[in-house]
């Protein structure tokens, strides 16, 4: 399968704990996109790379999120000391700058239980 | 206020029927539309991008009125497969051109027997 893969598919935790998602894009793809969707919401951009550069951040990525794309290939996101409002599904996207309509490809989540 | 609003239904049809779900969009600067369609529980896929000339795809017909920042889906002869959730979105296009996109709250279709 080629399509974006995302790590793990749930996850369930206590509130407090510290909590890390992987996501891995289509190999070609240079952007990197990490959205939040909650029930009955649409997605929400929380951050996006270009490479390995992290170029924008919403205001909803409290300082306890922090996400990274080290060598400009796969991505990490991790919330610290989660609270129960953090339970959503985490969704990562990728494209290709300079492709076509900027149409962006979503791995299959990982939703997130904050119990 | 919403950047991107539409009307979160359900709407429930028979097959066969046509359907059309509207959504507005606040930022006059907006590049870029689209409709994406997400499955209960499963991640959204593009339906299809939405020019200001209009386009069709098979039953699929989306429409875009710039002046009134206004971007409508038309679905005709309505398949039970049709079912989920149509969610409208806008790129970010702006200053920084990352090419966020921006989600409407979702339509929900479900389309009965």
């Amino acid at each position: 399968d080629t399509g974006v893969s995302q790590d793990p598919r749930h996850k369930i935790t206590k509130r407090g704990q510290n909590v890390t998602f992987r996501c891995d894009p289509i190999s070609e793809h240079n952007r990197l996109y990490w959205y939040r969707q909650t029930l009955g919401q649409g997605p929400e951009f929380l951050t996006y790379f270009q490479n390995e550069a992290q170029l924008e951040k919403s205001r909803l990525l409290s300082d306890r999120f922090s996400a990274e794309r080290p060598k400009g290939s796969f991505s990490t996101l991790e919330i610290q000391r989660t609270e129960q409002g953090d339970s959503a599904m985490y969704l990562c996207a990728s494209s290709l700058l300079g492709g076509t309509g900027n149409e962006q490809f979503f791995g299959p989540g990982t939703r997130l239980t904050v119990l | 206020r919403k950047e991107v609003e539409q009307d979160p239904g359900p709407f429930n049809v028979p097959e066969g029927a046509t359907v059309a779900f509207n959504c507005t969009y606040s930022n006059s600067a907006s590049q870029s539309f689209f409709w994406y369609r997400q499955d209960c529980r499963k991640e959204p896929k593009l339906l299809m991008s939405v020019y200001s000339s209009g386009n069709e795809d098979g039953r699929f017909t989306a429409q875009l009125n710039r002046a009134s920042q206004y971007i409508s889906l038309l679905i005709r002869d309505s398949k039970l497969s049709d079912s989920a959730t149509y969610l409208c979105v806008v790129s970010d296009n702006g200053s920084s051109n990352t090419g966020k996109l921006i989600f409407g709250q979702g339509t929900t279709l479900q389309v009965k027997p």
